[in-house]
């Protein structure tokens, strides 16, 4: 049962276009989202975040929606730099649950080309 | 400030062996949680430790056991090791059990069960 699901493996933008990577979800319970980066050899790093009683919330370039009725949120990068490249995982939280316990999505492989 | 580190990086080991993985948590930082990630997935929550105390597990069998010491410093134990078992584990850390999912993730341990 993959609650949290990321169906693109794989984006290649250019460099200084908007990357938009997308999460879907189904547990309507879950009521807070995240976005962590990970690149080769490091473990994954907090990115942004967003509670399920907002749709919107910005840092700098980066920049999270998130669709309730939906069920789906995405995250907006731009401009998009070739240090963006990384693989970016969608993760949520379901109330009641332990903060650490994050269900993740597979992940998506961000390449910005020079 | 030190982050969190896991020790070994790799290892090799064969099934139905047993494995001790552990990881140091960043300082200051009271709660530890584990996560296996298989090849092209996203990490999956094995467990939580806080106050040394175990206090949300995923669906793991109990040969996944673990240990959080009064450093806050922990281990993870896998017994009878399976071909399954074969993943990255990360270790996590974080300020309070509670808290809004912003981990601080270890570069992680390769484990390869031949």
């Amino acid at each position: 049962d993959q609650q949290v699901k990321q169906n693109s493996p794989s984006l290649s933008v250019q460099e200084g276009r908007i990357s938009i990577l997308n999460c879907d979800y189904t547990n309507s319970m879950f009521d807070y989202f995240l976005w962590y980066k990970k690149y080769p050899a490091e473990g994954p790093t907090f990115l942004i975040s967003i509670s399920s009683i907002k749709d919107k919330n910005e840092d700098g370039r980066f920049t999270v929606f998130l669709n309730k009725s939906a069920k789906h949120l995405s995250l907006h990068i731009v401009p998009s730099q070739p240090g963006d490249s990384a693989v970016y995982f969608c993760a949520a939280r379901a109330p009641g649950t332990s903060g650490s316990r994050l269900t993740f999505g597979e992940g998506t492989q961000l390449t910005v080309n020079p | 400030e030190t982050g969190v580190t896991q020790s070994p990086t790799h290892l090799i080991k064969t099934r139905g062996q047993q494995v001790t993985l552990r990881c140091s948590s960043q300082s200051g930082h009271n709660t530890v949680s584990w996560y296996q990630q298989a090849l092209g997935q996203g990490p999956q929550f094995i467990f939580q430790y806080y106050r040394e105390e175990e206090n949300g597990r995923g669906n793991f069998p109990p040969r996944f056991s673990g240990l959080q010491f009064p450093n806050y410093s922990s281990e993870l134990n896998v017994n009878a090791l399976e071909l399954d078992d074969s993943a990255l584990y990360l270790c996590a850390s974080s300020l309070v059990a509670g808290g809004t999912g912003e981990l601080f993730f270890g570069e992680g341990s390769r484990l390869t069960v031949l």
